[in-house]
């Protein structure tokens, strides 16, 4: 029922760089909406990561970055850390008026090797 | 600090309903929207709707309309995501959230610590 898909896994070893896409479509993402990303360790409620596309709110470490392109975006984890092992889930807006309002991604599980 | 507490653990018979509730606390309650997102187990997140504390306007997601209804009661801060005519596969989390910036395709945050709801025979 996601209608942003995402890889299901990324893994990397500490200090190295993992990407995670998020691909959409004409009436979310390529309509010129905004994409979030949250972060949800195990057992605890998702945590705003990335906010309009590229901002990283207060506390949240610089190793974490968001763009956006076309009908897609992308997070990009630099440095990984074991602490970054999570899901992450990207969240947008959609204007078909088909289903729901608000999208988000199908989640990503990150590990750390 | 700004905090979305919700209530406690339910479990529910099929056919039943359940009231969830979401207290926010460190900010002005009618200045926010609150969305209300679910997970069910090993599963991804699903958007509900939203509700506007100030007016008490709503706006459901097509797959919950009819059997969800959100309200709240402002002299409490306090929002309510009650969901009809539960089934199995409604078992999952529920979390509010509060939104930031009352604008379409605005973001999340905070989100309450989440309520387990398990819908068995």
């Amino acid at each position: 029922q996601s209608v942003l898909t995402q890889p299901p896994s990324v893994s990397g070893a500490p200090g190295q760089r993992v990407t995670i896409s998020c691909t959409g479509s004409s009436s979310n993402i390529g309509a010129g909406y905004d994409v979030h990303w949250y972060q949800q360790l195990p057992g605890t409620a998702p945590k705003l990561l990335i906010y309009g596309n590229s901002n990283r709110p207060s506390g949240v470490p610089d190793r974490f970055s968001g763009s956006k392109s076309g009908t897609s975006a992308s997070l990009a984890i630099t440095g990984l850390q074991a602490e970054d092992e999570a899901d992450y889930y990207c969240q947008s807006y959609d204007s078909s008026l088909s289903g729901s309002l608000y999208v988000f991604g199908t989640g990503t599980k990150v590990t750390v090797l | 600090q700004v905090q979305l507490v919700q209530s406690g653990a339910e479990v529910k018979k099929p056919g039943a309903s359940v009231k969830v509730s979401c207290k926010a606390s460190g900010y002005t309650f009618t200045g926010y929207y609150m969305h209300w997102v679910r997970q069910a187990p090993g599963q991804g997140l699903e958007w509900m709707g939203w509700i506007n504390p100030n007016s008490g306007g709503t706006n459901y997601a097509q797959k919950f309309q009819g059997r969800v209804t959100m309200t709240r009661d402002t002299s409490i801060s306090t929002a309510y995501m009650e969901l009809s005519r539960l089934r199995s596969d409604d078992t999952a989390v529920y979390y509010c959230a509060r939104d930031v910036g009352a604008v379409a395709g605005s973001w999340f945050d905070p989100w309450g610590q989440g309520t387990l709801v398990t819908v068995s025979s």
